[in-house]
């Protein structure tokens, strides 16, 4: 049973281009969230969605930041316009449809914006 | 203050001792509480669940819960140099439309041969 998948696993992108990181949640799991952490920093949550739905978004930038889990296919976290503060590992978690269950992590995505 | 609390540490145990991490948190309706372990470099990885007061065990870890003083332990017995890590404590909100977790800033555990 393979477990969240992330790709790609390592980004480097200059100031101004855009970042796309992609989340497969695991088999059966129909709930994804993307969580931040930055170097020195905790995890922060940003974003909770469902198929087709953004739950919870009060974590996300107001700018340059979006999240999608469309109906197939998977969830994508766009970065518009880095800078160099978006340097950080980006990280997907599932879950199955259950509030408040188990959430797990995918390998993580490590942005660098050079 | 902060939402979820841990001590940053290091904590240092020698091999084979117990080692007990200690998470509080702020919010009064939180419903669900986990541990996580991170290595340097890597992803978290949910090592422990704990949904009602009390003590669940798994293997040798230990979770504790005691909501009325706002209260979440790890313990590990027998650690071993593997243990090593980082902790993370988190804490589901328990409001309605997010299922978000909130994080403590973690400890970090260091276990001596």
């Amino acid at each position: 049973n393979a477990g969240v998948m992330q790709n790609p696993r390592h980004l480097v992108r200059r100031r101004g281009q855009e970042a796309r990181l992609r989340c497969s949640p695991m088999k059966g799991h129909s709930h994804v969230y993307w969580y931040r952490q930055l170097p020195e920093e905790g995890l922060k949550f940003m974003v909770y969605l469902q198929k087709e739905n953004i739950i919870d978004e009060s974590g996300m930038p107001k700018e340059r930041f979006s999240a999608e889990f469309p109906k197939e296919g998977p969830s994508i976290l766009r970065i518009q316009q880095v800078v160099r503060g978006d340097s950080a590992a980006y990280f997907c978690a599932s879950s199955p449809p259950v509030r408040g269950g188990e959430q797990y992590f995918g390998p993580g995505t490590r942005l660098t914006v050079t | 203050q902060k939402e979820v609390e841990q001590n940053s540490g290091p904590l240092s145990v020698p091999e084979g001792a117990i080692a007990s991490l200690n998470c509080t948190y702020s919010d009064r309706g939180s419903q669900s509480f986990f541990w996580y372990r991170q290595y340097s470099g890597k992803s978290p990885e949910l090592i422990m669940s704990i949904y009602s007061n009390g003590d669940k065990e798994d293997g040798r870890f230990t979770a504790q819960l005691n909501k009325a003083s706002q209260y979440v332990s790890l313990l590990i017995r027998d650690s071993q140099p593997s243990d090593s890590a980082t902790y993370l404590c988190a804490v589901f909100h328990g409001s309605s439309n997010t299922g978000k977790l909130i994080f403590g800033q973690g400890t970090t555990l260091q276990v001596k041969p």
